[in-house]
């Protein structure tokens, strides 16, 4: 079945670093391509979405860009903050399972002053 | 007020106990979702109301059932729960289900249960 796959976290960075999370995809079809972020205490929140191949998302410094040929929907932000610290969620929407959602399980983002 | 609040934010219960957790959204919103989070696993979705009909459930165990009253609320009914139950409880919104599936979903702060 279509699943998402997230590198193991928690990912720890001082401020102003270059951050990538990782994030690839199994999927029948062509399906879109997600990010949320879920801060302390709270729900998930869209972050940044793609439709289709080639696509890039972007939202708050935070980009993605949807390969197809890598199978893959990579996280990147130039300089992060304190306050990006969160747990970040890469997710798709699955073709073969009435437009479900698939999550991966989630990379914790810390980052220090 | 926020979009969707639940209540109660953290909950302990016995094995033997019934509970209920509880979704308000107040955004208009025709589709409500359930979801659990536990630790280094991904989001599982539970459960999945269109205009107040269920339209997914996802094989999760009868000891979880869910209700919805009207477009505004979620409930979700526990009992007799096992220590494995123990998790983040999501619930979730969309305008509908299409858009749900376009990843537009507004998710509540969750529901922290644990099952002694």
């Amino acid at each position: 079945g279509d699943s998402v796959t997230q590198m193991e976290g928690p990912v720890t960075l001082s401020e102003e670093a270059f951050l990538t999370i990782n994030c690839t995809y199994t999927a029948t079809g062509y399906p879109s391509l997600f990010w949320y972020v879920q801060y302390p205490g709270e729900g998930l929140q869209l972050l940044l979405k793609a439709t289709k191949a080639d696509d890039k998302g972007s939202n708050k410094g935070f980009e993605a860009t949807y390969r197809k040929e890598t199978t893959s929907f990579h996280l990147e932000k130039g300089s992060v903050q304190v306050s990006d610290s969160a747990v970040y969620f890469c997710a798709l929407s699955s073709y073969n399972q009435g437009g479900k959602l698939i999550f991966g399980q989630g990379t914790e983002l810390s980052v220090k002053p | 007020e926020t979009g969707v609040t639940q209540t109660p934010r953290h909950l302990v219960m016995g094995m033997t106990n019934k509970k209920s957790l509880k979704c308000e959204q107040h955004l208009g919103h025709n589709a409500m979702y359930w979801y659990k989070q536990s630790a280094k696993k991904p989001l599982e979705l539970m459960f999945v109301y269109s205009l107040e009909e269920r339209v997914e459930n996802n094989s999760v165990p009868s000891r979880f059932s869910p209700e919805c009253p009207n477009s505004s609320h979620l409930f979700l009914h526990l009992h007799t729960l096992q220590p494995e139950d123990s998790a983040l409880y999501l619930c979730a919104s969309s305008q509908d289900l299409a858009r749900g599936r376009n990843g537009e979903l507004f998710f509540g702060e969750g529901s922290r249960l644990t099952v002694l």
